[in-house]
């Protein structure tokens, strides 16, 4: 059984307007959240982390936020733009250190211009 | 230019045929890891090397070997390939240093198709 959940899988913006992609865990041990975005035929990449002492986390557009209670994390894109759109994948570590990691199943976005 | 490289980026094979990907890293990273992707699934971990012959199962390990003789190459050996690993592989790298932000940079991806 997946251990971390993106139960939807796409989602549709305005360019301008604001994009939240959600993603629910299992596992109250987990202590490190990433989000990845990922272009089709290109590799993950990185776009924001927060570990478990806090519970929002902000870059440029980009904020994740955290509810430990709820075991849920989500991520908000404002202004979204149509460079944004790709397949957003959240993700979850049990340990700082780097060594399994637990992936939902994606979220596609769409930001039409 | 820091990057993964994975060779090859797409293979088909036949069941029972052993064979390799190779995944080489350029920026000195301990932590190395390989992952499938598949529909519906996202991303599973097969596994990962925390440092030159220390490795170890992710998720999904079943069918799978890896070594890590070198520090930069970490390449993955499917023995007797079935077609339920038809799957799109990923490798990352990064570094360790806990309690930073840093994550984990990955390759292009390899396409692999077992008839």
């Amino acid at each position: 059984d997946q251990q971390v959940k993106q139960n939807s899988p796409s989602l549709s913006v305005q360019e301008g307007r604001i994009s939240i992609l959600n993603c629910d865990y299992t596992n109250s041990m987990f202590d490190y959240f990433l989000w990845y975005k990922k272009y089709p035929a290109e590799g993950p990449t990185f776009l924001i982390s927060i570990s478990s002492i806090k519970d929002k986390n902000e870059d440029g557009r980009f904020t994740v936020f955290l509810n430990k209670s709820a075991k849920h994390l989500s991520l908000h894109i404002v202004p979204s733009q149509p460079g944004d759109s790709a397949v957003y994948f959240c993700a979850a570590s049990l340990g700082y250190n780097f060594n399994k990691f637990y992936f939902g199943s994606g979220t596609k976005l769409n930001v039409k211009p | 230019e820091a990057q993964v490289t994975q060779n090859p980026r797409y293979l088909i094979t036949v069941t029972g045929k052993k064979l390799t990907v190779t995944c080489s890293q350029n920026m000195n990273h301990e932590y190395m890891s390989w992952y499938r992707q598949d529909p519906g699934l996202g991303l599973r971990q097969i596994y990962y090397s925390m440092n030159v012959e220390v490795t170890d199962k992710g998720d999904v390990p079943e069918g799978y070997k890896v070594s890590r003789k070198e520090k930069r190459n970490f390449p993955l050996i499917l023995e007797s390939p079935s077609p339920n690993q038809t799957s799109l592989y990923f490798c990352a790298s990064s570094p360790l240093t806990s309690g930073s932000e840093e994550t984990q940079y990955f390759g292009p991806g390899t396409r692999l198709l077992v008839l």
